[in-house]
């Protein structure tokens, strides 16, 4: 079973702060995919990383595929409380299925 | 905004009882998933279609049967709800762009099995 671990699951954080969101794995994706989920909605996609050493520039958001595809990282510069929500990474696989991280909560404080 | 839209957004119901979960698209995308999200475990797949009457198990199709009949529609039934059913689930189809495959999702339903 391919697994993406995502780190970490909690951070509750100062508008203002830096802060980088992991997501890890064992297995080499063909593309990885970021996603962004508000309360009572479904995930909406930020970006997606398709070659090795990849950078996704999203504003304050940056996204960086491994330059061997198995991980990935999310920074947010100066984060503000409208980037509070729960991201989840998603790796597309050699059957084309999507593997999903269990997610970050975020928490920006005002 | 995918035109997806999931029925019903809430239902409690009782243990032992059938329960069917509607998704509804408006652009005939061919590939429909039903996902389930609990608190630690991410989304996990439970079915998926790729057209009328062609559907496929996920990770964790126990207990859940599914249905294509139109393109538009996907159903997801419990056929004898469990307290381990209880979820949020969503139904989301899928888009293939120039950087790949997008997945949109509906606004999910909160399944509560008591």
């Amino acid at each position: 079973t391919q697994l993406l671990e995502q780190s970490p699951q909690f951070l509750s954080i100062q508008e203002g702060e830096n802060l980088t969101v992991y997501c890890n794995s064992s297995s080499v994706f063909s593309s990885l995919q970021w996603y962004r989920q508000e309360p009572g909605e479904g995930p909406v996609l930020l970006v997606t990383v398709v070659t090795g050493g990849e950078v996704k520039k999203l504003k304050r958001l940056t996204f960086q595929f491994g330059d061997a595809r198995k991980d990935s990282s999310l920074h947010i510069t100066a984060a503000q409380p409208g980037d509070t929500g729960l991201y989840l990474c998603a790796g597309m696989d050699s059957n084309y299925q999507l593997i999903w991280g269990a997610g970050t909560k975020l928490i920006i404080k005002p | 905004d995918a035109g997806i839209t999931q029925s019903p957004r809430h239902k409690v119901t009782e243990t032992g009882t059938p329960v069917t979960l509607r998704c509804h698209q408006t652009e005939n995308h061919r590939y429909m998933y039903w996902y389930r999200q609990d608190p630690g475990h991410g989304l996990r797949l439970i079915h998926y279609s790729y057209g009328v009457k062609d559907t496929d198990k996920g990770e964790v199709s126990d207990g859940y049967s599914v249905s294509r009949s139109k393109t538009e529609d996907f159903l997801l039934t419990l056929e004898s709800a469990t307290s381990s059913q209880t979820s949020v689930y969503f139904c989301a189809i899928s888009v293939q762009g120039r950087v790949g495959e997008t997945q949109y999702f509906g606004p999910g339903t909160r399944l509560l099995v008591l």
